[in-house]
Order: structure tokens, then sequence, then C-alpha cells
């Protein structure tokens, strides 16, 4: 147990939809990182936040947004689904140098 | 830029036989390593992690890994493999991109298989 929990579980959308996945950290990590795992793939980074504030991305468009949270939750918005956007959606806390995962949104675009 | 190279994308090995999961890094700073496990329709899980000190790192469910700066590797084994231990496994470095940005760069992936 890692204490990250991720919500839901599993997503069907549509293309051209907008979808919102939703991460829950542990107390005191204030930094949260999210990462794409498409099927067959290691995860990439799409990006991090700290404090509240974006401070590092991956290479993603700009239709792949996130929020940060003083409660330590945090959230990541893609817009305009494409298919190519159905993976694994796996947030990650961090404390000091180490990332704790969460167990991930599956999503599927058709 | 920090890589990650995974050499094999599938190993099988018989129940009780040597696990070894060959992983090549790059990096232009030393680097802090980490081999994760992820079981199906699951997250990741960390197995062990590589930052300063002891080059033989020691972790979870008997595995330990050898990080190795002369070979620029950081290979994972366990003397005795498991049934349970069938899963994918991944390697990752840790890219320090500047100011608090830390991000992992994973490999591709090696999938173990144990037969019985």
């Amino acid at each position: 147990e890692t204490g990250v929990t991720q919500s839901p579980t599993h997503l069907i959308k549509t293309r051209g939809q907008q979808v919102t996945l939703r991460c829950s950290s542990q107390s005191g990590h204030n930094t949260v990182s999210w990462y794409q795992q498409a099927l067959g793939q290691g995860p990439q980074f799409i990006f991090q936040y700290y404090r509240e504030e974006e401070n590092g991305r991956g290479n993603f468009p700009p239709r792949f947004s996130g929020l940060q949270f003083p409660n330590y939750s945090s959230e990541l918005n893609v817009n305009a689904l494409e298919l190519d956007d159905s993976a694994l959606y796996l947030c990650a806390s961090r404390k000091d140098y180490e990332q704790y995962f969460g167990p991930g949104t599956r999503l599927t675009v058709t | 830029a920090q890589s990650v190279t995974q050499l094999g994308s599938h190993v099988s090995v018989s129940e009780g036989a040597l696990v070894l999961l060959r992983c090549n890094y790059s990096s232009s700073v030393p680097p802090y390593l980490f081999w994760y496990v992820q079981y199906p329709n699951q997250g990741l899980q960390l197995l062990l992690k590589y930052t300063t000190g002891a080059t033989l790192v020691k972790g979870i469910n008997g595995f330990e890994a050898e990080f190795k700066k002369s070979e620029t590797s950081f290979h994972l084994t366990k003397p005795s493999a498991h049934m349970s231990d069938a899963a994918e496994y991944f390697c990752a470095v840790s890219d320090w991109g500047g100011g608090a940005t830390n991000k992992l760069i994973f490999g591709t992936g090696t999938l173990l298989a144990v037969q019985p």
C-alpha cells in the first residue's frame, strides 16, 4: 500500500470528449506527478505539480492539463480525446527522491 | 538526457531458477536508479532503489540489484524464482530536470514468466 488512491478505476470515453481523472496523495507529499502508460510500454511523464503549480512537463500537448489542491489531491484533465489517449494513467506522489504510485486509471477512448 | 534500456522484453525462467533482468542506463549526473514491479491491472510497486552508498541494494521479495558505474548497469537478480514473481518489471532512472522537477525515465519493461 502506497497510500495513493486514484479514481475511477476504469473509464470509457468517446473521441473528442473531455475526461477528468483524480488522485489523492499521502499527507505531506507536496509533489505529484502524472504518467501515461500505453499498452506494452513503460510509463511516460506527463507533468509534475509542486505546491499547486506545474513545474515540469513532458512531451504532451496542452490539452493535457492538471490541478493540485491544498488537501494533497490532484486532477488530470484531457480535452479533445484521441484514440491514442487510451492508456493507464498513473499518479505518483513524491517525498524526497522516492515516488509512490497509485493503482492507476484505465482510460479507453473509442 | 537520462535514458534506460532494458534488454529482453520477455524472460522465462523455471521455478527455483535464477532470475536476471538487465538494465543499462545513461545519465550525465550520478544516477538515482529504481526497479518497479507491475502485476496485471495494477500500478507500480517499488522493489528497490539506489541513490548513494552501497552499490549492492537489497529490496523486497528477495530481489537485489547491483549498481555498476563502469558498466552503466543496474541489473536485477533473485536467486530462486517463485511463481508469484511473474509480472512486468521496469527499470527507471531519476531525471532531475532543474528546479524541483524530478521525473522518472522508465525502460520499456521486461515481462517475467515463471514456469512450473
